[in-house]
């Protein structure tokens, strides 16, 4: 089946510091999106990439989506400590004629003031 | 407009009990699933249902059941609890059109602890 990894499970950096999280998929994905999920809530979408090489960018933060959409990158610059949280990717994937959403297991960002 | 509404927030089972997680969308989204999130794990899909009358199961749907009656309700219903199930829960939400293209909305979660 198809799987959705992501690099780092954990990042601890000093506030001022950059940080990426990377996400690679199996299969070749139509699309690609990102969550962040603050301590103790709910996930909260960031952003979709759908095209091939797609650079999306969010105040400090950039999304990239790779040339054979097979893999994704998240990247903060200049960490603040309102980053900490838990940053998940998610894939589509066909099963039987419907698609589901398949999540990384994320990685989880702390931030040292 | 509420969103994804999920109830309880938080329950105590004991082994063997059974129960319902309700999760309730009014935004008319075709697309709704149900996942559980452990330490470590990520988030996993047990159920998912791309529209009224059809659901499927994800990635680790056994000991739990569901169902999809109308547009806006995916209760997820566990028959006989067990402590593997203790975790926490979330249903979400999407506008599909047969495609998980969009974006996912998610229930505020339930926190589910089975002794």
């Amino acid at each position: 089946g198809q799987q959705v990894m992501q690099i780092p499970q954990y990042q601890h950096v000093q506030e001022g510091e950059d940080f990426t999280t990377y996400c690679n998929s199996s299969t070749t994905l139509s699309n690609i999106q990102w969550y962040k999920q603050r301590p103790g809530g709910h996930p909260v979408f960031l952003i979709q990439l759908v095209k091939s090489g797609e650079v999306k960018k969010q105040k400090r933060l950039t999304f990239q989506f790779g040339e054979a959409k097979k893999n994704s990158s998240l990247h903060i610059t200049a960490t603040q400590t309102t980053d900490v949280g838990t940053y998940f990717c998610a894939g589509p994937w066909s099963q039987g004629g419907s698609e589901k959403l398949v999540f990384g297991k994320g990685t989880k960002l702390t931030v040292n003031p | 407009n509420a969103g994804v509404t999920q109830t309880p927030k938080f329950q105590v089972l004991k082994t063997g009990q059974s129960m319902t997680l309700q999760c309730a969308q009014d935004m008319n989204h075709e697309y709704m699933s149900w996942y559980r999130q452990d330490p470590g794990m990520g988030l996993r899909l047990i159920h998912y249902s791309v529209g009224a009358g059809i659901t499927d199961q994800g990635e680790v749907p056994n000991g739990y059941n569901v169902s999809r009656s109308t547009t806006e309700d995916f209760p997820l219903r566990l028959l006989s609890a067990a402590p593997s199930q203790t975790s926490v829960y979330f249903c979400a939400s999407s506008y599909s059109g047969g495609h998980v293209n969009t974006e996912a909305f998610f229930g505020q979660g339930t926190r589910l602890t089975v002794v």
